[in-house]
């Protein structure tokens, strides 16, 4: 068991380049979600997919796409990259989109926009 | 508008001793608190959580408070350990909204 990964786990990108970054689990969750983290502040939720099929804005989301591939597969698109768009990404998963489930997370996916 | 407030950046205690980390909130619609645990280059992972129709739920050496009227949540962890050396993040929701304070670091010394 795998748990949550990410590709790719390190990236630079220039100004107004594009990228996806992918992420995938293996626990049969419903719910996935993608929050960045940026320094002195806590995660911010990007998007989030409850279920498969359906995606919904969080606190973050502009800038940013999101792709629900299938039940696996929660994948993440900058469309023209940003230097504030600069941080630390985390996927994470979740069995419901139940308040207070606990969600697991993947390891991160550092991104320095230049 | 910061929702969730850790207003201690770091503690550092020592082993065997109480660790103590804090947590205020603004909004009282949260009706979940959960806290996470966060290992450098790793991901947070779960490790305790209350409803606000509780005020305290114990998991072995870790104990979480919550003080609805005051709007604020503690994290007892006894005794500490050096493993237990991390970031802690206290985390409050309300339907699909999940709001993170930006983390206490906790440096427990042998």
């Amino acid at each position: 068991n795998a748990g949550v990964t990410q590709t790719p786990k390190f990236q630079v990108l220039k100004t107004g380049q594009s990228m996806t970054l992918q992420c995938a689990q293996d626990m049969n969750h419903n719910s996935m979600y993608w929050y960045r983290q940026d320094p002195g502040m806590g995660l911010r939720l990007i998007y989030y997919s409850a279920s498969e099929g359906t995606t919904d804005k969080g606190e973050v989301p502009n800038g940013y796409n999101v792709s629900r591939l299938n039940k696996r597969e929660f994948s993440l698109r900058l469309e023209s990259a940003a230097p504030s768009q600069t941080s630390v990404y985390f996927c994470a998963s979740s069995e419901t989109s139940s308040p207070g489930e606990e969600q697991y997370f993947g390891p991160g996916t550092r991104l320095t926009v230049t | 508008d910061q929702q969730v407030k850790q207003n201690s950046p770091s503690l550092s205690v020592q082993e065997g001793r109480i660790s103590i980390l804090n947590c205020d909130y603004t909004n009282s619609m949260f009706d979940y608190f959960l806290w996470y645990k966060k290992y450098p280059a790793e991901g947070p992972t779960f490790l305790i959580s209350i409803s606000s129709i509780k005020d305290k739920n114990e998991d072995g050496r870790f104990t979480v408070f919550l003080n609805k009227s005051a709007k604020h949540l503690s994290l007892h962890i006894v005794p500490s350990q050096p493993g237990d050396s991390a970031v802690y993040f206290c985390a409050a929701s309300h339907n699909n909204d999940m709001r993170f304070g930006a983390g206490t670091r906790l440096t427990v010394k042998p």
